[in-house]
């Protein structure tokens, strides 16, 4: 059983321009969950895909969007990036939606954004 | 607006003790909370799940209770091992907020020889 696994791990971009983040949940997953870290913060919810629609999202603007593909995978898209986007990106995959079983995350994508 | 608290400072404990970590929220009406290990540069890894109408659960040497009077969590890591050292999140699912996870800020464990 293989477990979540997000590319790149590490990523350098210029402020205003667009980035891709991507995600293979773990196997059996249909729940795919992305969210935000800031340094000494608390994972931030970005959205929620569940069978390739989004099912609930946080207190992002819309230039930060997502899919969710046949296979489960997902990607993550963030437009017009600012410095403030600098974090680590996790993604999560779960059995259902909904926070009523734990979630297994990946390692993270680190973006810098200067 | 919904706020979950950790303590913000480390904790440091010798080898072999109790630790105890605590989640306070409120503006909740949670129907789950969970709790998660993060170590550095890595994704949090999930621990344990406790559903708003237990009152304790256990797994190995962790223990985690919930007090919905309260409004708090704790977290026990007994016969703690430096192994334990990490940053523990206590996280919880907001009844009607659109099936997402809201996070703490997290506490820093360090278990001492």
């Amino acid at each position: 059983e293989t477990g979540v696994t997000q590319s790149p791990t590490h990523l350098i971009k210029t402020r205003g321009q667009q980035v891709t983040l991507r995600c293979s949940s773990q196997s059996g997953h249909n729940t795919v969950s992305w969210y935000q870290q800031a340094l000494g913060q608390g994972p931030q919810f970005i959205f929620q895909y569940y069978r390739e629609e989004e099912n609930g999202r946080g207190n992002f603007p819309p230039r930060f969007s997502g899919l969710q593909f046949p296979n489960y995978s997902s990607e993550l898209n963030v437009n017009a990036l600012e410095l403030d986007d600098s974090a680590l990106y996790l993604c999560a995959s779960s059995l259902q939606q909904g926070a009523n079983y734990g979630y297994t995350f990946g390692s993270g994508t680190r973006l810098t954004v200067v | 607006s919904q706020k979950i608290e950790q303590n913000s400072e480390a904790l440091n404990i010798q080898e072999g003790k109790t630790a105890t970590l605590t989640c306070n929220y409120t503006n909740y009406s949670p129907a789950y909370l969970q709790w998660y290990r993060q170590d550095p540069g890595r994704g949090p890894v999930f621990l344990l799940l406790i559903r708003e109408n237990e009152k304790e659960k256990r797994k190995e040497r962790l223990k985690v209770t919930f007090d919905t009077t309260l409004k708090q969590s704790l977290f026990h890591i007994t016969a703690s091992q430096p192994a334990d050292s990490a940053t523990y999140l206590c996280a919880l699912d907001y009844r009607g907020g659109g099936n997402k996870l809201t996070f703490g800020t997290g506490t820093q464990l360090k278990v001492e020889l």
